[in-house]
């Protein structure tokens, strides 16, 4: 079955960090583009990340770009997100989701997770 | 970037109503427009990619046409269901953006 587990959300104060994982199962992870997709509460979809299936091929959300890194291991099947200086609006449920092809574009997303939570408050 | 607009945002329909919702980019999309459902406390879940191409396991009353800058997504039977949010998606450029969504109502 093909599958994709989020963790490392929580709650975290404005400016603190946080690292997002996303397990992947069931296909062949390194043949295939990935994205971070999050969804603020009551809001629609807004696209974080993509990364190609070499990391070759990156690109961010400008409401992210600087403060959200996004990276691959393939040999362990998985995707992080690594989430510097947190603001309230970063609060949302985040999706790991899997490209339908190997580069970050032309492709839909065809596999989502169930997303992980983040919320920043003080 | 691309903008995506998707209208109407929302609309009511009864079991068994035709559907129409329709998508609209700022610049043509060489045909990389996907589709997507969301039903509540869910997932997005893929129905269409690249304009008219059904995703494997999606039932045939679902259907997407359009070209350069102007897509539609039609349920031509609606279904209990399909009571859902509905997102349009260029995957034509980066970054990757979505339209803001149109809710099916139950009338």
């Amino acid at each position: 079955e093909v599958q994709l587990v989020e963790s490392g959300g929580g709650l975290v104060q404005p400016g603190r960090s946080l690292r997002l994982s996303c397990a992947a199962s069931g296909f062949t992870f390194d043949d295939y583009a990935m994205h971070w997709v999050r969804q603020a509460p009551g809001k629609g979809l807004e696209w974080v990340s993509g990364i190609s299936w070499n990391s070759g091929s990156i690109g961010y959300a400008d409401s992210v770009k600087g403060r959200f890194t996004i990276s691959r291991d393939n040999a362990r099947n998985s995707l992080y997100l690594q989430i510097n200086s947190l603001r309230v609006e970063d609060t949302a449920l985040y999706y790991c989701a899997k490209g339908a092809g190997e580069a970050p574009y032309y492709y839909g997303m065809d596999v989502w997770g169930q997303g992980t939570t983040v919320t920043v408050s003080s | 970037d691309i903008q995506m607009t998707q209208s109407p945002s929302s609309l009511s329909a009864s079991v068994g109503d035709r559907v129409t919702i329709t998508c609209r980019a700022t610049q043509s999309l060489s045909g990389y427009l996907n589709w997507y459902q969301q039903n509540p406390g869910k997932a997005p879940k893929l129905l269409i990619y690249a304009a008219s191409s059904l995703q494997s396991g999606v039932p045939s009353r679902f259907s997407g046409s359009g070209s350069g800058t102007d897509f539609t997504l039609t349920i031509s039977s609606l279904q209990p269901e399909d009571f859902a949010t509905y997102y349009c998606q260029q995957s034509y450029s980066f970054p990757p953006t979505f339209g803001g969504g149109t809710k099916v109502e139950i009338k």
